[in-house]
C-alpha cells in the first residue's frame, strides 16, 4: 500500500536554528498538508498546499514557517528560527481530492533545545 | 468559535463488547466528517468518511452515524478486540474545505 514518507524521524536542533522537514507524498495525490502535535495535545493544522501554492494556512503558520515543493516528489516544511515551543511531532499528509481521507506519514519528532 | 468535542475521558471496555465514541461540534456546517485512529507516536490513520446526506456508514466492524441536526457523530466498534485499543479522532473540514480540524480524541482501551 502506498505510503507518505517523512525524514528524518527525529531531529534535535538548537533554538534559533533553521530546520527543514522533508516529506514524499503519495505519487498520484494532489493535495498536501502539514500538521503538528505537541505532546499530549491534539493534531493541529498548519498548512495545505495545492497546485503549487498554499491553499490555506492556520494562525500557527506565521512568517517563521514556509513550505515548498521543489520537485515532483518532495514537499518540505521549513522553520526559519526555531523556538522551544516548536518542539512537537510534525506530520505530513496527502490526498487525491480535498474531501477524501488523508494518508499521514509517520512523523518527524522535532526537539528544540 | 468552532469547536470539536470528544470525550476526554478514556473509554475502557471488555473484549467482545461494542465501543461507542462521541463527537460533538459547534459552529461548523460540515459537508462531511471523518474518523481516524492514532496509535502512540504514530500518524493518524484514516478509517471512515461520512457525508452530510448519509445517516450511517459501515466498514467491517466499524459504524459511523452523522446527525447534522444534533451536530453529532457516533463511532461504534462492534465485537471489540484488544488490538482496537488506540485513540480515535474526529475531524471536520475547515471553512475553506481545504483542510481538516481534529478533535482531541478519545482513548479506547479494550481489555481481554
Amino acid at each position: 500500500e502506498p505510503e507518505v514518507t517523512q525524514t528524518p524521524s527525529h531531529q534535535v536542533t538548537q533554538m534559533g536554528q533553521e530546520v527543514i522537514l522533508r516529506c514524499v507524498p503519495i505519487s498520484n495525490h494532489l493535495y498536501f498538508y502539514w500538521y503538528r502535535q505537541i505532546l499530549g495535545q491534539k493534531v493541529e493544522f498548519l498548512v495545505s498546499f495545492y497546485n503549487n501554492e498554499i491553499s490555506e494556512k492556520s494562525e500557527i503558520f506565521d512568517d517563521q514557517f514556509s513550505v515548498e515543493r521543489p520537485d515532483g516528489s518532495n514537499f518540505t516544511l521549513k522553520i526559519r528560527s526555531t523556538k522551544l515551543e516548536d518542539s512537537a511531532m510534525y506530520f505530513c499528509a496527502s490526498n487525491k481530492q480535498a474531501n477524501y481521507g488523508y494518508t499521514f506519514g509517520s512523523g518527524t519528532r522535532l526537539t528544540v533545545v | 468559535s468552532q469547536k470539536i468535542e470528544q470525550n476526554s475521558e478514556a473509554l475502557n471496555i471488555q473484549e467482545g463488547k461494542t465501543a461507542t465514541l462521541t463527537c460533538n461540534y459547534t459552529n461548523y456546517s460540515p459537508a462531511y466528517l471523518q474518523w481516524y485512529r492514532q496509535d502512540p507516536g504514530r500518524g493518524p490513520v484514516f478509517l471512515l468518511l461520512i457525508r452530510e446526506n448519509e445517516k450511517e456508514k459501515r466498514k467491517e466492524r466499524l459504524k459511523v452515524t452523522f446527525d447534522t441536526t444534533l451536530k453529532q457523530s457516533l463511532f461504534h466498534i462492534t465485537a471489540s478486540q484488544p488490538a482496537d485499543s488506540a485513540t480515535y479522532l474526529c475531524a471536520l473540514a475547515t471553512n475553506s474545505g481545504y483542510a481538516l480540524n481534529f478533535g482531541k480524541g478519545t482513548s479506547l482501551l479494550v481489555t481481554p
